[in-house]
């Protein structure tokens, strides 16, 4: 079956870059989508279609596509950007239609 | 801006029925453009997607979930609601209810604690 790849955790320093990986095969056909989730919050959707903001969220956030792996890059990592971000496909192949990574823990020192 | 509130009981005993309904403001859900779905996080894990309903009353479910699980639109109260039968300790979890634009989830709601547990 389809799965999505991320690695469970990054730690950075405030002011600092934060790059958070989603692998999967055949990235190039899909979109990928990455979204904040806080404790105690509704999560938030980041980035849309591999590397498009939605109003309202910082341009700090960016994303990108390569094919094989797709990329979260936080800039100038504030500790409120301490949070799970998960990246999402729609997989139309397949049964399990909506698909997510199983998240990776960003931790501001 | 629309809005969702998830709402339903916070514990379900085990082998019995979790209900819950998800009221949506600023925005209809007969609205062609887009479904709506239901998310899971259990504790100290991942988001599991559960199923989804589009305007028309076409649903998907995750094959996983798809014995136990029934996703269903209440147009005249413009909400919708989920029914996840013969839970146990493993479905607990926070719920969360959300509108997907083509293929993403652009509005989420708060999302509820549900525990199982006799």
């Amino acid at each position: 079956s389809y799965t999505l790849t991320q690695s469970p955790s990054v730690s950075v320093a405030p002011g600092q870059t934060a790059t958070i990986t989603c692998g999967g095969d055949d990235f190039e056909d899909k979109n990928v989508h990455w979204y904040q989730v806080r404790p105690g919050r509704a999560p938030v959707l980041v980035v849309y279609d591999d590397d498009d903001r939605p109003s309202g969220i910082p341009e700090r956030f960016s994303g990108s596509n390569s094919g094989k792996m797709a990329t979260l890059t936080i800039t100038r990592v504030e500790a409120g950007d301490e949070a799970d971000y998960f990246c999402q496909v729609w997989d139309a192949r397949g049964d399990l239609h909506v698909l997510f990574g199983g998240g990776t823990k960003l931790t501001v020192l | 801006q629309v809005r969702l509130q998830e709402s339903g009981p916070g514990l379900v005993k085990p082998s019995e029925t979790l209900s819950l309904t998800c009221i949506v403001a600023g925005g209809s859900i007969s609205s062609a453009s887009y479904y709506w779905g239901w998310i899971r996080q259990p504790p100290g894990k991942g988001l599991e997607w559960i199923g989804s309903v589009y305007f028309s009353g076409t649903t998907h479910y995750n094959p996983s979930l798809k014995s136990r699980v029934t996703v269903s639109l209440d147009t005249s109260k413009n909400q919708f609601s989920l029914k996840v039968n013969s839970v146990t300790a493993t479905d607990t979890a926070i719920y969360y209810c959300a509108r997907m634009t083509v293929d993403y989830w652009g509005d989420w709601g708060q999302g509820t604690q549900v525990t199982v547990s006799s």
